[in-house]
């Protein structure tokens, strides 16, 4: 079936270093992306998205790439600092039909960072 | 910035209860969606609405209805609250390009 995973469910990381989030997607239909974060006991907040006709998009501190042929997503963050420690979720935007959109999300990963 | 808001942020009801968690963006927004989230499982879709007066079903609708009277505001209804649909519930609203804005979510408990 399809489906938007992650490859790792925790992350631990020193402060300073750059972290890498990885996620999987299997439906090649899919034609926009979007990384979130969600702090502990609030809701995902949007970080940075990427459409199907693009391979990288950066943004503050973040990069995400899109790899079509092996349908891989990865969210990447330059010298991680204690506030990013959060869960990092990837999700995949099928257009349903006109303007209306449906969201799949990955579980999530638990990114750690270490003072 | 785009603002979706929920009327609690935690909430405590009684099994039998009938319960409304409401959702208010500012963006003129057509989608919004109502999700619940639970450890392990992820975000699981319960219903969302393409406009209004308009209602779909998500993935998990058994229990839950909604109601969308006004573009900017959409209710999820639990009309006999039970212990399993203690949760976090999250709400979100769809921007131009698809990218959906979440509120801050309402920590529902069913005692």
């Amino acid at each position: 079936g399809e489906s938007v995973g992650l490859h790792l469910p925790t992350l631990s990381v020193q402060e300073g270093d750059n972290s890498i989030i990885n996620c999987a997607y299997s439906n090649s239909a899919s034609d926009y992306f979007i990384w979130y974060k969600q702090e502990s006991g609030k809701g995902p907040q949007f970080i940075i998205d990427i459409r199907s006709n693009m391979d990288k998009r950066q943004g503050q501190r973040v990069t995400v790439l899109l790899n079509k042929t092996v349908k891989h997503l990865s969210l990447q963050i330059a010298a991680t600092q204690p506030g990013d420690s959060a869960v990092y979720f990837c999700a995949e935007n099928r257009n349903s039909g006109g303007s209306n959109y449906k969201l799949t999300f990955g579980k999530g990963t638990l990114l750690t960072v270490n003072p | 910035d785009v603002k979706v808001t929920q009327s609690s942020r935690y909430l405590v009801k009684r099994t039998g209860e009938k319960v409304f968690l409401e959702c208010v963006q500012d963006m003129d927004h057509e989608n919004m969606f109502w999700y619940r989230q639970d450890p392990g499982l992820g975000l699981r879709l319960i219903y969302f609405s393409y406009d209004v007066k308009m209602k779909e079903k998500g993935d998990i609708p058994e229990g839950y209805s909604v109601s969308r009277e006004k573009k900017e505001r959409f209710s999820l209804i639990l009309e006999s609250a039970s212990t399993n649909q203690t949760s976090m519930y999250l709400c979100a609203s769809t921007g131009l390009w698809g990218e959906q804005y979440f509120g801050p979510g309402t920590r529902l408990t069913v005692t």
